[in-house]
């Protein structure tokens, strides 16, 4: 069975430092790897997406994630956080043989000023 | 290019009761999936459907039922309302359903069981 851990249910930042959100997975067959976000009373837009190309995945707003096999992780980062970025954010599993999802409990990211 | 829309976006229920859930998919979109997000929690999978089919299922009671139109419209149905089933009940569509899919979510529909 495949799961999901994110070490950190809160992480604070201030507005310009490293955003940094840990996601390590377990999984019995090659994963693909995906970064959620969500905003207060919104559904779930996807960040990016690990599809077993390149290991270091870009995705919108300046986020990147890094998959790593020999530490089963794949954290989310960014350079310089932005107000903006305070949101909910899900790590996610699918093995390859359907695009059902397995969610990570969620990180709350809250940026200060 | 409209997006994944459900409706309604709130319901107030009370125990033993049923609700039927909504959720029109992203255009072009042949695949729904369904999960539940309880307070402080991720999304759970609930089942996913394609061709009018139930494809797979998540770990759920037969409370929980669905069916999916010719349209590729997808209803929720869950019988016999329980305190634990107030959530967040989130629908996402895709063109087919191989890993390789992405799934585009839509903005939920919140429940609440009384």
């Amino acid at each position: 069975a495949q799961s999901v851990t994110q070490l950190g249910s809160h992480v604070s930042v201030s507005e310009g430092a490293l955003v940094l959100l840990r996601c390590n997975y377990s999984s019995s067959v090659p994963p693909y790897l995906f970064w959620y976000v969500q905003y207060p009373n919104q559904g779930l837009q996807l960040l990016l997406k690990y599809t077993s190309a390149a290991t270091l995945v870009k995705g919108i707003n300046g986020f990147e994630a890094e998959f790593k096999k020999s530490e089963t992780s794949f954290h989310l980062t960014k350079p310089s956080a932005h107000m903006s970025d305070a949101a909910e954010y899900f790590c996610a599993v699918s093995d390859r043989y359907g695009n059902k999802l397995v969610f990570g409990a969620g990180t709350i990211l809250r940026v200060k000023s | 290019d409209a997006g994944v829309t459900q409706s309604p976006t709130h319901l107030i229920k009370t125990r033993g009761q049923q609700v039927t859930l909504r959720c029109s998919p992203k255009s072009g979109h042949d695949t729904v999936s369904w999960y539940q997000q309880a307070l402080g929690q991720g999304p759970q999978f609930i089942f996913q459907y394609y061709e009018e089919e139930e494809r797979q299922r998540g770990n759920f009671p037969d409370r929980f039922s669905g069916h999916q139109f010719p349209n590729y419209s997808s209803e929720l149905n869950v019988n016999a309302l329980l305190l634990g089933d107030s959530a967040l009940y989130l629908c996402a569509s895709s063109l087919g359903a191989t890993s390789t899919d992405t799934q585009y979510f839509g903005p939920g529909t919140r429940l609440t069981v009384l």
